[in-house]
């Protein structure tokens, strides 16, 4: 079983501040996900990737396989920035186990 | 942009009553899934379907679960008899053909269970 582990669990950044959180997991993975939980709850899926660097806008994800960490950037940070960032994983060979076993979450709260 | 539906948004019910979710996936979707979240936790995952049957489930998804694609367009979870301890978010998501696993959630059915 795969465990994902996601730090800081809190963070609290001024109006502009480079973020940066962290995803680690255990086990080899196909995928990873970033997702972004807003105060009512939906969830948005910002990033899906499998090796190197996707970009969008001012969000930038990583993934080292070798490591078995993630990281996602938010550069030029902003107050709608505030929202819970999660980590998910996908295990398993292409194909096979879709299911995602998520992190706990990294609450962001940008000030202006 | 096609986007995952679900209603109804808040379900209060009584424990022991049976509930239904519903879930619009995204119209050339192929693989659908739950996912539960309750109050402060993780989300965790509860089943996937392919091809109208189940391809995955966790050991949260017992015998009071059950999935079902009635009508080709509506992906429903049904709980048989609730308890208190179901009341969570639930999220649907859908995800398209072999070549991309990207999942595209729904925004969601809040289940109180009093």
């Amino acid at each position: 079983k795969n465990e994902v582990e996601q730090s800081p669990q809190n963070l609290t950044a001024q109006e502009g501040e480079f973020i940066t959180i962290n995803c680690s997991y255990s086990v080899g993975i196909s995928a990873l996900h970033w997702l972004q939980q807003h105060p009512g709850g939906g969830i948005v899926s910002l990033f899906m990737l499998s090796s190197g660097k996707k970009k969008h806008g001012r969000l930038i994800a990583t993934i080292n396989i070798q490591e078995k960490h993630s990281s996602l950037h938010i550069t030029a940070s902003h107050p709608r920035d505030s929202a819970v960032y999660i980590c998910a994983v996908r295990s398993g060979s292409s194909g096979s186990a879709r299911q995602l076993t998520f992190g706990s979450g990294t609450q962001l709260t940008v000030l202006p | 942009e096609p986007e995952v539906t679900q209603t109804p948004s808040h379900q209060v019910t009584q424990m022991g009553q049976e509930v239904i979710l519903r879930c619009v996936p995204i119209s050339n979707h192929l693989y659908f899934y739950w996912y539960r979240q309750i109050l402060g936790q993780k989300v965790e995952f509860l089943v996937s379907f392919y091809n109208n049957e189940i391809s995955e489930k966790s050991e949260i998804f017992d015998d009071q679960f059950s999935v079902e694609r009635p009508d080709g367009s509506n992906f429903t979870l049904k709980i048989r008899s609730t308890k208190l301890e179901d009341s969570a978010m639930y999220f649907c998501a859908s995800s398209g053909a072999e070549s991309s696993y990207e999942q595209y959630f729904g925004p969601g059915t809040r289940l109180t269970v009093t």
